[in-house]
């Protein structure tokens, strides 16, 4: 067990809705990366955040959008859907986002878009 | 940009064999490696990283990985493969930033590759 937490763990909907994927840190982490599992695309970075604040960002959709609260979860949200958004959608986190860390990962959020 | 290269996306060997996965990195500045390990259904686990102390990295389970400059390369080993080690490994490095000197930390994965162990 990591200590990184992500709900739901399976999620079914229909292209053009809108879904919330949620993260929570480890205890002490103040930075939470999200990362997206295809069998196309492998795993890719999609958004950075440290405490609150965005910091870096990937190859994330303009449909997408995330945020990272003061309690430090943060949320993923994906609108629009597209067959193509059927995924596995990881959390991580580390203490400060710095590039030695190691970043921990959540057990991911399976996003099937029918 | 920095970039990783996992040579052969399945590797199937005999349980007791030793584990060979592959590993090639492209950064313009030294990296920061990682192995992640994941399990079916399940999230990614770290195996070990390389942060310039020793170029021989110890990992979990019995896994290890050379660092090798000149070749630019990080491959994983395991000298006796375990029936418990199916699973697919991800070897990724470390952005390490712009030339601001603000660091980041996110990581490029290589396509991963899946460890098959017989019986």
């Amino acid at each position: 067990d990591s200590g990184v937490t992500q709900t739901p763990k399976h999620l079914i909907t229909a292209t053009g809705q809108r879904v919330t994927l949620r993260c929570s840190p480890r205890s002490g982490d103040l930075s939470v990366y999200w990362y997206q599992q295809s069998l196309d695309q492998g795993l890719q970075f999609l958004i950075q955040y440290y405490n609150g604040e965005e910091r870096a960002k990937g190859n994330i959709l303009e449909r997408f959008s995330a945020q990272q609260f003061p309690d430090l979860h943060s949320e993923l949200n994906l609108s629009s859907l597209e067959l193509g958004d059927s995924a596995l959608y990881f959390c991580a986190s580390s203490v400060a986002g710095m590039y030695q860390e190691t970043q921990y990962f959540g057990p991911g959020t399976r996003l099937l878009v029918l | 940009a920095q970039s990783v290269t996992q040579l052969g996306s399945h590797v199937s060997v005999s349980e007791g064999a030793l584990v060979l996965l592959r590993c090639n990195y492209s950064s313009s500045v030294p990296p920061y490696l990682f192995w992640y390990v994941q399990y079916p259904n399940q999230g990614l686990q770290l195996l070990l990283k390389y942060t310039s102390a020793a170029t021989l990295v110890k990992g979990i389970n019995g896994f290890e990985a050379e660092f090798k400059k000149s070749e630019t390369s990080f491959h994983l080993t395991k000298p006796s493969a375990h029936m418990s080690d199916a699973a697919e490994y991800f070897c990724a490095v470390s952005d390490r930033g712009d030339a601001g000197g603000t660091s980041y930390g996110k990581l490029t994965f290589g396509q991963g590759t899946i460890l098959t162990v017989h019986p």
